[in-house]
């Protein structure tokens, strides 16, 4: 793994399905971000991780959890998709607490059905 | 509430200048970003500001003027390659980042 890896890249979903997007990094950095990008909306945070064990809610989390058990891995589950789930999805990374850039993964395109 | 400004669109000739605009108004601001990111493709980081003035990484340069809530990034000497989508984001002070919509920049021959 080189950077940051997210899976599936694409998906069809139908509506009421539970799912699991996976996103790992191998740069050990401290904190990790899931976003969701719209046309027309740009990026809004979803759940964010400053460090493994803890979790926050992001701008729009509402349909989403997320777990961070430990530094590589930030999974985001959505426990019932609807419709308006449908996005592409982003997850990034960063060390938290400092101007450093945040590198993201290849995203996952999410059709729900 | 925070708010991040930058136009929609612009339209450049290959081998011109462009100027792209973002102004913000944040809780608190910890640095400013620039991100280019192509169509189906993840944001990748093009420059960080943090101290008022004037950044520059060969063909692009990021402007930075914290009083007034301003920066612009200037891409000179135009290529089709630099079609793409330019992403300014702010660093507040809870070290979130907050991200303007995009601007998505077309390159005529």
């Amino acid at each position: 793994i080189a950077g940051i890896t997210q899976a599936p890249t694409s998906q069809i979903l139908a509506a009421g399905r539970r799912m699991t997007l996976r996103c790992t990094q191998d740069m050990r950095h401290n904190a990790m971000y899931w976003y969701r990008q719209d046309l027309g909306l740009g990026l809004r945070l979803i759940h964010y991780s400053n460090t493994a064990g803890t979790t926050g809610k992001g701008e729009v989390p509402d349909g989403y959890s997320v777990s961070r058990a430990n530094t590589d891995d930030f999974p985001l589950t959505l426990a019932s998709a609807v419709p308006s789930q449908t996005s592409v999805y982003f997850c990034a990374s960063s060390d938290s607490g400092t101007g450093s850039e945040a590198f993201f993964g290849q995203g996952t395109r999410l059709t729900v059905v | 509430g925070q708010n991040i400004d930058q136009p929609t669109e612009m339209t450049a000739t290959e081998g011109a200048i462009v100027q792209i605009n973002c102004t913000y108004q944040t809780s608190g601001f910890n640095g400013l970003f620039w991100y280019q990111q192509h169509a189906g493709e993840a944001p990748t980081f093009l420059s960080y500001n943090v101290l008022d003035g004037l950044e520059e990484k060969g063909r692009f340069s990021s402007f930075l003027s914290r009083s007034k809530g301003y920066s612009y990034l200037l891409l000179k000497e135009l290529q089709m390659k630099d079609s793409a989508s330019y992403l300014c984001a702010v660093l507040d002070s809870n070290y979130q980042l907050i991200w303007g919509a995009g601007t998505k920049l077309i390159i005529k021959p």
